[in-house]
């Protein structure tokens, strides 16, 4: 069975940093993108950002809000992918899901999202 | 950047309706849109790729069409278990947006 599970969430005080991690399984981790969305508290869906696999290079993209506080990196000996976060803010309390990147159609798609992990920004 | 708007945001429907929800893209996106269904306090899942493809083992009273800038996803008969949030995604270039989202509620 394909998953992802995300790990890592809690509270955090702003300006500090806090690290997600998400565990795949059920797939050859290294063949594909990942994708990180968020969703803030009774509020729609925020694309965070994708990492590319090694066929292309692992290149990165973000969304505006968090480009240059925010870094995707993976680990696929460990079939693993993270979001490292900095300088957080208010703005930044949401639940992050990480999702499984699939080929199809000119694109990628995402499917499926792990269950998500609350990060809290708060004093 | 490109902005999805869907509507209605919020629609009320009964058991076998037909329903449908429309997402317009501020440019044209070919056919690189996704639609995702969400039910609260869970994950989002994958019903249609590619404006029109159904993801596997997704029921298929679900469909979608459209390109370029208007697209639909439609119900072909609702059931109790398609209470919920929709929303589209485009993948046509970075940064990828979401639109706002349509809950569909119990009439």
């Amino acid at each position: 069975e394909v998953q992802v599970v995300e790990s890592g969430g809690g509270l955090v005080q702003p300006g500090g940093s806090l690290r997600l991690s998400c565990a795949a399984s059920g797939f050859t981790f290294s063949d594909h993108y990942m994708d990180w969305v968020r969703q803030a508290p009774g509020r729609g869906l925020e694309w965070v950002g994708r990492i590319r696999n090694k066929a292309k290079s692992y290149a990165t993209e973000y969304a505006a809000s968090v480009k240059g506080r925010f870094t995707i990196s993976r680990d696929d000996s460990k079939n693993s992918l993270y979001l490292q976060m900095n300088s957080l803010t208010t703005e930044d309390t949401a639940v992050y899901y990480c999702g499984r990147g699939v080929s199809v159609s000119g694109r990628t798609w995402v499917d499926p999202w792990g269950q998500g992990t609350l990060v809290t920004v708060s004093s | 950047d490109i902005q999805l708007t869907q509507s209605p945001s919020f629609l009320s429907a009964s058991v076998g309706d037909r329903v449908t929800i429309t997402c317009r893209a501020s440019q044209g996106i070919s056919s690189y849109l996704a639609w995702y269904q969400q039910k609260p306090g869970k994950a989002p899942k994958l019903l249609i790729y590619a404006a029109s493809t159904l993801q596997s083992g997704v029921p298929s009273r679900f469909s979608g069409s459209g390109s370029g800038t208007e697209f639909t996803l439609t119900v072909s008969s609702l059931q109790p278990e398609d209470f919920a949030t929709y929303y589209c995604q485009h993948l046509n270039s970075y940064p990828f947006t979401f639109g706002g989202g349509t809950k569909v509620g119990i009439k």
